[in-house]
């Protein structure tokens, strides 16, 4: 069973720039959440999307924004890109159905460098 | 706030060495806590996952321990090896469908 799939896995953009990146869940998973790794933050929730809706938000700016697909694959959009956006972006998916007791199961995160 | 924390940040170990890794959380009505492991540059792994009403959990060589009236959850790891070294995250669920709240992890060393 193919894992969480995140495309680009590097990406290197200007300040002002936006930048689109790419989560394809575990088949069966309708749960995708995203999260912002920075050294001196440590993880931070972004949001999570159940079945193409939005069903949680973390405290970010409006210029993080994401949407999920039909086929339950997600993708996260920042815009007016700033140097502090520099992080590793992870995105997990999980089955999502019922209560939260099935395990998060991360992909390998794409690493965004803002110069 | 709900907030989760581990001491301590790192930890080196010579290698065959028992350890424990703490993890503490603020708000002890936890729905469920997850241990999980990364690699540099990587994503995280799930290791374990212990819902409220259980008090430990096990896989191989890793044991997952939850005492929810204290607000505290112990892995231990038994035997270590140099392939264990990685940074070691425990987050908290607080209900059925909210986001989990991450401690910044225990980044461990073992020598051989």
């Amino acid at each position: 069973k193919a894992g969480v799939t995140q495309t680009p896995r590097y990406l290197i953009k200007t300040r002002g720039q936006q930048v689109t990146l790419s989560c394809s869940p575990i088949s069966g998973h309708r749960s995708v959440s995203w999260y912002q790794q920075t050294p001196g933050q440590g993880l931070q929730f972004l949001f999570e999307y159940f079945s193409e809706t939005q069903r949680n938000k973390g405290n970010f700016p409006g210029r993080f924004s994401g949407r999920q697909f039909s086929n339950s694959r997600s993708e996260m959009n920042v815009s007016t890109l700033e140097l502090g956006d520099s992080a590793l972006y992870l995105c997990a998916s999980r089955t999502g159905t019922g209560a939260s007791n099935s395990p998060l199961h991360f992909g390998n995160g794409t690493r965004l460098t803002v110069t | 706030k709900q907030e989760v924390t581990q001491i301590p940040a790192a930890l080196s170990v010579p290698e065959g060495e028992n350890l424990v890794l703490n993890c503490s959380f603020t708000d002890s009505a936890i729905y469920n806590l997850q241990w999980f492991r990364q690699d540099p540059g990587k994503g995280l792994t799930s290791l374990l996952l212990i819902q409220s009403s259980q008090r430990e959990q096990t896989s191989g060589r890793l044991n997952a321990s939850l005492d929810k009236s204290s607000g505290r959850s112990t892995l231990y790891i038994a035997a270590s090896q140099p392939g264990d070294s990685a940074t070691y995250l425990c987050a908290v669920s607080y209900s059925g469908n909210t986001p989990l709240v991450f401690g910044k992890g225990t980044r461990l060393s073992v020598i051989a």
